[in-house]
């Protein structure tokens, strides 16, 4: 079974709009973390925001979001008022066990398209 | 400046070489990790190593190999037992004090081989 699923491959979104990248996990690992990171189309990984399994609130940085529904091991990223430069790969991934020396497992990614 | 370095940006071989991408970090990170990626595809992991002179195989090892000698450094191996190695090869590290202990991940290597 797949570990992460993003079922969005692409998405188009007006700027200065709202989207919502989709992200669904699955593991038997009471503590994990889940991770989103941005991949333009240099090739760098940018990480964006971080969402805890025993965190009690939805993560927030700046214009991202997390939607953290844990009982439906859903963990959706929200990009509030869309700029140009937000287009790019978006992946979401997730490490099992809380130690920063495990390994993080990543969905296959969401290609968001900013329309002027 | 803080970060991962890996060289070359572009590497080209021919078929049945071996070749090695480097990759070296001066974040003072325990765990270092290779992942490769092909095109409109998501990072599959290769090697980790959560310690110097330890590393563990990944979702996809075969026909590959690594070292991890120094702690600072994670040399990849593409041998030529990899049937297809044709791919961006993205190494990240990280760290156990931080906030998050996210990855950080160095520019990648574009391999081509023909």
């Amino acid at each position: 079974a797949q570990k992460i699923t993003q079922t969005q491959p692409g998405m188009f979104v007006q700027e200065k709009e709202a989207v919502t990248l989709d992200c669904t996990y699955d593991t038997s690992d009471p503590s994990y973390g889940l991770f989103w990171y941005k991949q333009p189309s240099s090739g760098e990984m940018i990480f964006l925001i971080y969402q805890g399994s025993y965190d009690q609130q939805n993560a927030t940085e700046g214009r991202y979001s997390l939607n953290f529904q844990k009982a439906r091991k859903s963990a959706n990223l929200v990009i509030s008022a869309s700029q140009l430069g937000d287009s790019a790969m978006y992946f979401c991934a997730m490490r099992e066990g809380l130690k920063g020396y495990q390994k993080v497992t990543f969905g296959t990614g969401t290609k968001l398209q900013v329309i002027p | 400046d803080g970060g991962i370095t890996q060289s070359p940006k572009y590497l080209f071989r021919k078929e049945g070489q071996n070749v090695t991408l480097s990759c070296e970090q001066n974040l003072n990170h325990d765990a270092m990790y290779w992942y490769r990626q092909d095109p409109g595809q998501g990072l599959r992991l290769i090697y980790y190593s959560q310690i110097v002179n330890d590393f563990q195989k990944g979702d996809i090892a075969e026909g590959y190999s690594v070292s991890r000698e120094k702690k600072e450094s994670f040399p990849l191996t593409v041998t030529s037992a990899q049937k297809n190695p044709t791919a961006f090869y993205l190494c990240a590290s990280s760290g156990t004090s931080g906030r998050y202990n996210e990855q950080f991940f160095g520019p990648g290597t574009r391999l081509t081989v023909l």
